[in-house]
């Protein structure tokens, strides 16, 4: 019962090759992230969704661009990735009352 | 400018013994505080939560702790059991609405049998 989905889990690349991150979730829930967690790092939020409002973090790079076509579908696309682009970027979505969030398992990004 | 620290990458504990994980947070507007469990290839699933009203917050084996004076939290695990190694991390929000969380770099916790 995955209530966030992230598709694929691995995808490789190439440098400056535009790439597109899925990530579905079931719990019909009006807010969706998207974090960046590099080796050895804290997960670094990117930006997040607010139903449709879209919410960009101040240091969020602007190869960094998402859409959210409807509630349950959120994609990460970035325009040109560079080598620092490697990462396991994860999508989540709310769950309870207060700021707990639920984590899909992540898609692994190897730039060549 | 790290807001939440957790200063030990990692913590080795006997199994059957009790694990005790820190986290040092500078942010003074965060009222919200979590703990997530991490498996390789995995994402982080929530374990147990805080909020800045309370000083602590029990759930089986898991307690989380917060000092909010010295801006300190911990998770104290007992008893430590195999399935536990893992990777923690902890996790504060301010406000309570849809922001986003701001992680700890995490600790890698190694049960020993």
């Amino acid at each position: 019962d995955a209530m966030v989905i992230q598709n694929p889990r691995y995808q490789v690349t190439q440098f400056g090759k535009p790439v597109t991150l899925s990530c579905s979730q079931t719990l019909n829930h009006n807010v969706m992230y998207w974090y960046q967690q590099k080796s050895s790092q804290a997960p670094k939020l990117l930006f997040h969704y607010y139903d449709k409002d879209f919410n960009n973090e101040a240091d969020t790079p602007d190869n960094f661009q998402s859409r959210r076509p409807n509630t349950s579908f959120c994609f990460l696309d970035i325009r040109s990735p560079g080598l620092g682009d490697a990462a396991m970027y994860l999508c989540a979505t709310k769950i309870g009352r207060r700021n707990e969030q639920f984590f899909g398992p992540g898609t692994r990004l190897t730039v060549l | 400018d790290q807001q939440v620290k957790q200063n030990s990458p990692s913590l080795s504990v006997q199994e059957g013994r009790i694990s005790i994980l820190n986290c040092d947070y500078t942010n003074s507007m965060f009222d919200y505080f979590l703990w997530y469990k991490k498996y390789p290839a995995e994402g982080p699933t929530f374990l147990i939560s805080i909020s800045s009203i309370k000083d602590k917050n029990e759930d089986g084996r898991f307690t989380v702790f917060l000092n909010k004076s010295a801006k300190h939290l911990s998770l104290h695990i007992v008893p430590s059991q195999p399935g536990d190694s893992a990777v923690y991390f902890c996790a504060a929000s301010d406000g309570g609405g849809a922001d986003g969380l701001t992680f700890g770099k995490g600790t890698h916790l190694i049960i020993q049998p």
